[in-house]
């Protein structure tokens, strides 16, 4: 079984300059979530989506950064414009709904964004 | 008040000896709880969950359960310097919409 899928690895981009993280999720997993994760922390959820739709957004920082999951598999995160305290892994996680979720999330190798 | 606190570390033992990761939480209303070890530059693994009061083992890992006092520990018995990475605790509400809070993480350092 293929294990949750993220590009780019690693970017490095100036202030103010823009980028995108993509997710594909586990297959069947309806359930997708972006982490923030500074060096040195615990990973803070920055958006959920159930298939296509929004769960919880409360942590995102709506003025910069944007999430979708138009067709209910995969997603991308963006952010517009950078500031250095963005610079952190973004980490994909998918889970299972339903009666056998246990809660467990699947994470992806993450994303490791540099901004200079 | 964070929600979930944990000591960051590192905490340091001998290969061989028991490793005890404790953590605290503050929403009364969490029903399941979990350990994610993450090696340095890669992504949190699942290792151990919990959901009742009192212990769960699974190998060398027991899982340990205290609602009333709001912690929860991991007890890594036999440790290896493979065991040495950051141990996050995280813990949520029943119901696929609640989402998992996690706590800093302790680092742990198995040294031969």
């Amino acid at each position: 079984e293929a294990g949750v899928a993220q590009s780019p690895r690693y970017k490095i981009i100036e202030k103010r300059q823009s980028v995108a993280f993509w997710c594909n999720p586990i297959s069947g997993h309806a359930t997708l979530y972006w982490y923030q994760q500074i060096l040195g922390q615990g990973p803070k959820l920055l958006i959920q989506f159930q298939n296509n739709g929004v769960v919880d957004d409360s942590q995102l920082p709506k003025d910069r950064f944007s999430a979708e999951r138009l067709k209910g598999v995969d997603s991308t995160l963006k952010i517009q414009p950078a500031k250095l305290e963005d610079s952190a892994v973004y980490l994909c996680a998918s889970s299972l709904v339903g009666g056998l979720n246990t809660g467990e999330l699947f994470f992806g190798e993450g994303s490791r964004l540099t901004v200079l | 008040q964070k929600e979930v606190e944990q000591n960051s570390g590192p905490l340091s033992v001998p290969e061989g000896a028991i490793a005890s990761l404790n953590c605290t939480y503050s929403d009364r209303g969490s029903q399941s709880f979990f350990w994610y070890r993450q090696y340095s530059g890669k992504s949190p693994e699942l290792i151990m969950f919990i959901y009742s009061n009192g212990d769960k083992e699974d190998g060398r890992f027991t899982a340990q359960l205290n609602k009333a006092s709001q912690y929860v520990s991991l007890l890594i018995r036999d440790s290896q310097p493979s065991d040495s990475a950051t141990y996050l605790c995280a813990v949520k509400r029943s119901g696929g919409s609640y989402i998992p809070t996690f706590g800093r993480g302790t680092s742990l350092i198995v040294h031969p």
